[in-house]
């Protein structure tokens, strides 16, 4: 799997928007990229993935550049309760229930402020 | 169940002695997933399982280590003769979803 770079915090204001990066300038033409995220003391949490498309569903926002290299996650509105470590992964993953691990790397704690 | 359940949620057991531990993931699904989160750091993958596929078994740490998955639902973890640095919060993955994980403490 291809590595990803990701700062190792940020903070944003409550009821900003929250605009994580990740860069994979390795990234292979069939490698999807998955975020997650952790709440302290709970297992990870999935948020969004994509192939090449910018995508949205009710948590966030994720989106691609078009050379695949680096992509953005962004949560809209975030709440205190975003604070989390924020982790960017690439995978040959796809499908919903399909055969590849996901390695996970340090991640970017974002800190919401009140 | 709508979510993946591990049991037990917590578990503290004595060095040299065998635990396992539980994960029933999320009916139909066929990936199971097992990683360990030592305290502060990241998620080490373990091992996982395909169906009916032999399992990827390239991240556990040592052969104390071992897991199974009966009729391709329940796995088991299995760790023997514990030691101190095997504390760490043990989670499994069905498919995308996660469940709480289990916080071992080998004393």
């Amino acid at each position: 799997d291809a590595k990803t770079t990701q700062p190792t915090s940020m903070d944003c204001a409550e009821g900003r928007a929250a605009n994580l990066p990740c860069n994979h300038s390795t990234i292979s033409g069939n490698e999807y990229v998955y975020w997650y995220r952790q709440i302290h003391s709970q297992g990870p949490q999935y948020i969004i993935h994509g192939l090449k498309n910018n995508e949205t569903n009710e948590m966030a926002s994720l989106i691609i550049t078009e050379d695949r290299k680096s992509s953005t996650l962004i949560l809209p509105h975030a709440t205190l309760r975003d604070t989390a470590v924020y982790y960017c992964i690439v995978s040959l993953r796809g499908l919903m229930d399909s055969s590849y691990k996901l390695i996970f790397g340090s991640g970017t704690r974002l800190l919401v402020r009140p | 169940g709508a979510g993946v359940s591990q049991s037990p949620s917590n578990k503290v057991t004595e060095k040299g002695k065998d635990v396992e531990l539980r994960c029933d993931p999320i009916s139909g699904h066929t990936a199971l997933y097992w990683y360990r989160q030592s305290l502060g750091q990241g998620l080490e993958f373990l091992i996982y399982f395909q169906g009916n596929s032999a399992p990827d078994k390239s991240g556990l740490p040592s052969d104390r280590f071992s897991a199974e998955r009966t009729g391709g639902s329940v796995s088991t973890l299995t760790i023997q003769r514990t030691q101190q640095e095997d504390s760490a919060v043990y989670l499994c993955a069905s498919s995308l979803t996660f469940g709480s994980g289990t916080r071992l403490t080998v004393v």
